[in-house]
């Protein structure tokens, strides 16, 4: 099946500082891509949508300036938390959508631990 | 706002039983219907995807069903294995890019 690929799997960091997590479609082509996040033993919460080549469509609640997502060619989206606070310590997750069936193949995730 | 609920929220069965994950959603005009696995700390794996046009879609010892009319979808597994155990989470697509509504998951057990 198809594989989506996210970068790190876990990363670290101090308070303050921003972090790139990448998201890539190995092997189709993702006109769309989804950012997530998940609270402990929750479901995923959708935060932004993103379309190659145009801006991210963000949900209700989620602030763009923090959350910045790029989405420059059709196997790569980035998420770079900003500014990064403990608050901000949780699980993201990308989706990629395939052009031809609309089924979502997920990334493994990544786990940021703001300290 | 389209509404996901999944029941149960978690089930634990004893290995080689077949069992029904159920899956709910309010609005109907969906695009299609996926159900996920997910274990701990990871990201979710594709299980099946229904399409809007489709009423159910196999692969080995999963059938899954979508009733668009009544708003529902079951996941069915038989005869289960320990390997099994993870949170099996249903996602409803539909409306502009794809949106998509996932619900809030059956984690389950298989004990051997």
């Amino acid at each position: 099946g198809a594989v989506v690929s996210q970068h790190p799997s876990w990363v670290i960091c101090k308070s303050g500082t921003s972090v790139k997590i990448e998201c890539r479609s190995l092997d189709f082509q993702a006109t769309t891509m989804f950012w997530y996040r998940q609270f402990p033993k929750q479901s995923l919460m959708l935060m932004a949508t993103s379309n190659e080549g145009s801006k991210a469509t963000y949900e209700q609640g989620v602030e763009k300036d923090k959350f910045l997502i790029n989405h420059a060619s059709l196997t790569l989206s980035t998420l770079t938390v900003t500014s990064a606070h403990p608050e901000d310590s949780s699980f993201y997750i990308c989706s990629a959508s395939s052009r031809n069936t609309g089924e979502l193949f997920f990334g493994e995730g990544s786990r940021l631990t703001v300290l | 706002k389209q509404e996901v609920t999944q029941i149960p929220a978690a089930l634990s069965v004893p290995e080689g039983e077949n069992l029904v994950l159920n899956c709910s959603f309010t609005d109907s005009a969906i695009y299609n219907l996926q159900w996920f696995r997910q274990d701990p700390g990871k990201g979710l794996t594709s299980l099946l995807l229904i399409q809007s046009s489709q009423r159910e879609q196999t692969s080995g010892r999963l059938n899954a069903s979508l009733d668009k009319s009544s708003g529902r979808s079951t996941l069915y597994i038989a005869a289960s294995q320990p390997g099994d155990s993870a949170t099996y989470l249903c996602a409803v697509s539909g409306g502009g890019y794809q949106k998509v509504t996932f619900g809030t998951g059956t984690k389950l057990q298989v004990i051997p």
